[in-house]
């Protein structure tokens, strides 16, 4: 069965610094998202992007998150100066059509310390 | 807004025992609802979904109905085995590019 697959699972990072999340979605799909859950507390909608332009951003979605689909395939959510409160598992998820359903990725864990 | 509420948990059941974890909405418009499921130390996966009014959504057992009239998506099971163990999440989307809003997850334990 088709995967959407996150690297890496898990990664730790001193606040302030750049990451880079990455996310290979299921070829045929068209639509992208981010989730983000922090530990114990509800999954949270960051970012939805569509035919190469964000559509929708949630509030926590501010200037430090960008994301981008650099070369057709993977698709990237950048946070350019960490903070300690965006440690979390963040989701990629993808479908091939709207409300079809998503697949998410397994997730990767950012610990800022 | 839109919005969704899950019973609180955790829900501790015996092996066999009949599964029954509520979900309101609130949305504007005719949302599709959604039921994920996360087991121990992994993603979201989805287990079920309606689309409209009086839909039953159905997966490993699982089942779900679209109720409009009393804004619910309640998800039941029979028989729940010890491996329906994880958390389960409600979740709606409605709006043009079909964000999805989750309740706070329901944590599912059933023991032998």
């Amino acid at each position: 069965e088709p995967e959407v697959t996150q690297t890496p699972s898990h990664q730790v990072t001193q606040m302030g610094q750049e990451v880079i999340l990455r996310c290979v979605p299921i070829s045929n799909h068209l639509y992208f998202y981010w989730y983000r859950q922090i530990l114990g507390q509800k999954v949270e909608f960051l970012v939805s992007f569509y035919n190469n332009e964000i559509s929708e951003k949630s509030e926590i979605f501010d200037d430090q998150f960008s994301v981008e689909r650099p070369d057709g395939s993977n698709f990237t959510l950048k946070i350019r100066s960490t903070k300690l409160e965006d440690s979390a598992m963040y989701f990629c998820a993808t479908e091939p059509g709207q409300r079809y359903g998503y697949t998410f990725g397994s997730g990767t864990r950012l610990t800022v310390v | 807004g839109n919005s969704v509420t899950q019973m609180e948990g955790p829900v501790t059941l015996s092996e066999e025992a009949f599964l029954t974890i509520n979900c309101t909405y609130t949305a504007t418009g005719y949302p599709s609802l959604f039921w994920y499921v996360q087991y121990p130390g992994e993603g979201l996966q989805l287990l079920l979904k309606a689309t409209k009014a009086d839909d039953k959504g159905s997966n490993k057992g699982f089942e779900a109905t679209y109720r409009k009239e009393t804004t619910s998506f309640h998800l039941e099971k029979g028989s729940v085995q010890v491996s329906d163990s994880a958390v389960y999440f409600c979740a709606l989307s409605s709006g043009g590019y079909n964000k999805l809003i989750f309740g706070a997850g329901t944590r599912l334990a059933v023991h032998p």
